[in-house]
């Protein structure tokens, strides 16, 4: 079992539509969680974090995480073209491990 | 703040040789982390330091691999022998903590002919 695993993409939304975006992991003394963003070439970029479990809302993203579950999930609200990329979850317990990431197409 | 940077950008060699990259974290950032990515992959994880100790490396990382934080501050990761599997992207990122989120330099690709 991978220590984080996202569900598989691509995945396909139509402009202005929710995306969303799935991660578990398995260890359970993990304590922060991450999503980043990944355009092709680049770097990864910081766009959530949380530590609590429940629901972090910033602008179009919400972030969830169900610690009891080992799930943590990312909401894209009125999705956009310039949304488009690979989203990946990163989880913390010491060293910081991703997933696979998940690539995201916003069709206009 | 300056960001984090990492040096070469690209570097290209032949299988066997010997290759070093830099990363230059934040300033005052205790943590340096260094990840390998490879086309449609997420970050593998190789090692990380806090300071100028290495906390952890990779299982999967062999000997042929190094790295090093002296005082500190720079990092340097270190591949010996190179193969052909070692062309990936190479990823440096450093945090404030051990909480705190990951910033990413642009990346060294090597590719290894």
């Amino acid at each position: 079992q991978k220590e984080v695993e996202q569900n598989s993409g691509p995945l396909s939304v139509p402009e202005g539509a929710i995306a969303s975006l799935n991660c578990t992991y398995s260890d359970r003394g993990s304590q922060s969680f991450f999503w980043y963003r990944q355009y092709s070439g680049k770097s990864p970029e910081l766009i959530m974090f949380i530590y609590s479990n429940g629901d972090k809302e910033d602008g179009r993203f919400t972030a969830q995480l169900n610690k009891a579950s080992q799930y943590v999930s990312l909401l894209i609200r009125d999705s956009q073209p310039s949304d488009s990329a690979t989203y990946l979850c990163a989880v913390q317990g010491g060293k910081l491990i991703f997933g696979q990431g998940t690539e995201l197409s916003v069709k206009p | 703040d300056t960001g984090v940077s990492q040096n070469p950008r690209h570097k290209i060699t032949k299988r066997g040789q010997n290759v070093t990259f830099r990363c230059d974290p934040i300033s005052e950032h205790n943590r340096l982390y260094w990840y390998r990515q490879t086309l449609g992959q997420g970050p593998e994880f190789l090692t990380y330091f806090q300071n100028e100790a290495q906390l952890e490396k990779s299982r999967l990382l062999s000997d042929r691999f190094s790295a090093e934080r002296p005082k500190g501050s720079f990092s340097t990761l270190e591949i010996q022998r190179t193969e052909q599997g070692d062309s990936a992207m190479y990823l440096c990122a450093s945090s404030q903590n051990s909480d705190s989120p990951l910033h990413f330099g642009n990346g060294t690709r090597l590719t290894v002919t």
